[in-house]
């Protein structure tokens, strides 16, 4: 069975401009979950969405937002980008019910 | 306020010995807690959950103890080997199934 998978794995953006980054969760993995890491912290919950439908969110700013499709892929969006901004998103999926997580490898993401 | 401690220094250990990494919260009541592997450049791997009820965890060379009482868990690994070298992060799981997450560990296995 695939992994998660992330794209793209490494981006680089100028402050001001937008972002977005993409999820495909295994298969039969309807909830998605985004985080954030940056070195030193742990990985910083940013939303969560199950069926199409945001479950939960973090303490986030409005520039981050995300969606989910109907075959569960999952986009999440930065817009106006910081240089705070720059760090390791990962997003994680997981069967309903259960509580083990299935991380992607992440997209590196560099605000200058 | 809430917060979840590990180790913030390397934890440097010897081939062979067990490796003990610590994980103390305060102010949270998880109904469970998971610890989570995670390599340079890559996403977590899972690798253990244990509930609030649950006093001791084992899986293979992995071993998990969750006081309550203490507010703290504790992960082993015995007989460690240079592959065990990574951070280890552990994680809280509240009602809701959402995470909150501890800095990690990292931990190195000298040969």
């Amino acid at each position: 069975k695939a992994g998660v998978t992330q794209t793209p794995r490494y981006l680089i953006k100028t402050r001001g401009q937008q972002v977005t980054l993409s999820c495909s969760p295994i298969s039969g993995h309807r909830s998605v979950s985004w985080y954030q890491q940056t070195p030193g912290q742990g990985l910083q919950f940013l939303f969560e969405y199950f069926s199409e439908t945001q479950r939960n969110k973090g303490n986030f700013p409005g520039r981050f937002s995300g969606r989910q499709f109907s075959n569960s892929r999952s986009e999440m969006n930065v817009s106006t980008l910081e240089l705070g901004d720059s760090a390791l998103y990962l997003c994680a999926s997981r069967r309903e019910g259960v509580y083990e997580q299935y991380f992607g490898p992440g997209t590196r993401l560099t605000v200058t | 306020s809430q917060k979840i401690e590990q180790n913030s220094e390397a934890l440097n250990i010897q081939e062979g010995k067990t490796a003990t990494l610590t994980c103390n919260y305060t102010n949270y009541s998880p109904a469970y807690l998971q610890w989570y592997r995670q390599d340079p450049g890559r996403g977590p791997v899972f690798l253990l959950l244990i509930r609030e009820n649950e006093k001791e965890k084992r899986k293979e060379r992995l071993k998990v103890t969750f006081d309550t009482t203490l507010k703290q868990s504790l992960f082993h690994i015995t007989a460690s080997q240079p592959a065990d070298s990574a951070t280890y992060l552990c994680a809280l799981g509240e009602s809701n199934y959402q995470l909150i997450w501890g800095a990690g560990t990292k931990l190195i296995i000298k040969p």
